[in-house]
């Protein structure tokens, strides 16, 4: 089964800009990976901030974006703020099943 | 407003089955994917995997042996059976939506915690 990798930490500087990235051991990801993010709080559910690499549903804060970037999915934050401090995890799909990223946390300091 | 909801033992014995129902409130749970997710204690997700309410199963490679998922509509309802288990498998087990384009993990449950243990 593929490996998805993430950063395992990051930090942020409120109102910063960072980028969280999702790797596959299979080689470049691609839109054909259907790349999803969610965001965890403690205690909660995910929630699905990007489907499909880019797409937001309608509770998606506009600061967040996803998209391709160097053969790996992204996750852009754009303008942190400090509710933003979670566990974000990626989702990849291999033909019929999919793999979850090992989760980035995301420190907002 | 639409709410899934996990049911089933908090507390289940090693080598015993693991039997989880996932009750759709609010919307029909026909013509779509459902899959069962679980995170043990301060750890990642784990895909389990999903069944669509044709029939059409995808299993985690990892678990295919030990999983068996079945959907309900006349109850509205998808479960999941998983074999064999072992302190492996104690974890918060979610249920989502988990379909296509904006019908992909829109819907998740509140996840319930079980428990292997003897």
């Amino acid at each position: 089964q593929a490996v998805v990798t993430q950063e395992p930490s990051l930090t942020v500087s409120p109102g910063g800009t960072v980028t969280l990235t999702c790797d596959s051991s299979t080689g470049a990801v691609t839109s054909g990976h259907y790349p999803y993010w969610f965001q965890q709080k403690p205690g909660q559910a995910p929630r699905t901030l990007i489907y499909d690499t880019t797409n937001k549903h309608s509770w998606t804060p506009a600061r967040f974006s996803g998209s391709l970037l160097g053969g790996k999915a992204a996750l852009t934050l754009s303008g942190a703020q400090p509710e933003d401090e979670a566990e974000y995890y990626c989702l990849l799909s291999y033909g019929g099943t999919r793999v979850f990223g090992g989760g980035t946390k995301l420190t907002v300091l | 407003q639409v709410q899934l909801q996990e049911s089933g033992p908090g507390l289940v014995k090693p080598s015993e089955t693991l039997s989880l129902t996932c009750t759709v409130s609010g919307a029909s749970i026909s013509s779509y994917y459902w899959s069962w997710i679980r995170q043990p204690a301060g750890m990642g997700l784990e895909y389990i995997g999903r069944m669509h309410t044709t029939g059409s199963t995808n299993y985690n490679p990892s678990l295919k042996s030990r999983v068996t998922m079945s959907i309900n509509t006349s109850k509205n309802q998808f479960s999941l059976k998983l074999r064999s288990l072992t302190a492996a498998d104690t974890a918060v087990y979610y249920c989502a939506r988990d379909d296509y384009g904006d019908r992909s993990f829109d819907l998740w449950g509140r996840g319930t915690l079980v428990t292997v243990s003897s």
